[in-house]
């Protein structure tokens, strides 16, 4: 089974400030690796697909890059809407199946 | 506009089985290529996918819940279900239905249903 850890579990950040979260693959998914934002009591929003396509409607401050194991989410100057949980999910190819990370949170 | 809602049993007794009904509106169920999941989140945890079912009726599951998932599509009522067997506690959790995009990421999410295991 493929594992993907997310680090770090949180992170304290400022308004304006750039951050980069990490997600790692304990085996080469390729590039079928997403990113979601989730709010507290709301539905994760899909943020990036495909390692790095935005979704409709994401603001050009969130870029995912990376490939095979590692693989990255970084947002920059941080806005007051930003501050949620942060998940990646790697997808595989016949049959569908998927799996999430834990999470990194990120806070004020 | 593409909407997703939940809707089924919030409370279900250990061994009993959860049914969940994603009512979908503003989008045709017939298109290929795309998939209608189900997804679930215990309190202060992570995401974990349940299954998906296609327009056709094919359905495939997570290893981990194969064995007691059964996830149905009715083009006709706009809807796809999820039963799922011999619930306990560790089954709690909010149920969101999603519908994935052509590469299986999921864009649109129903608001959840939260399910409550206990006697």
């Amino acid at each position: 089974e493929i594992v993907l850890t997310q680090s770090p579990a949180t992170l304290s950040l400022s308004l304006g400030e750039r951050v980069t979260l990490s997600c790692r693959a304990s085996q080469n998914i390729g590039n079928y690796l997403g990113w979601y934002q989730q709010k507290p009591g709301q539905a994760p929003r899909l943020l990036i697909y495909d390692v790095s396509k935005r979704a409709a409607g994401v603001p050009p401050r969130f870029t995912g890059s990376g490939s095979g194991t590692d693989f990255s989410l970084t947002i920059d100057s941080l806005e007051p809407e930003d501050f949620a949980i942060y998940f990646c999910q790697r997808r595989a190819g016949w049959p569908p199946m998927c799996s999430f990370g834990q999470g990194t949170r990120l806070e004020i | 506009q593409l909407q997703l809602q939940e809707s089924g049993s919030g409370l279900v007794r250990p061994s009993q089985t959860l049914s969940l009904t994603c009512l979908v509106s503003g989008d045709s169920m017939n298109s290929g290529g795309f998939s209608w999941n189900w997804l679930r989140q215990a309190p202060g945890q992570g995401l974990e996918w349940i299954g998906c079912v296609y327009h056709s009726g094919r359905a495939y599951y997570n290893p981990s819940l194969e064995r007691r998932a059964t996830i149905s599509v009715d083009t006709s009522t706009h809807s796809f279900s999820l039963n799922l067997t011999s619930m306990t506690a560790a089954d709690t959790a909010l149920y969101f239905c999603a519908k994935s995009t052509g590469s299986f990421f999921f864009a649109s999410w129903g608001q959840g249903s939260l399910v409550s295991v206990s006697a």
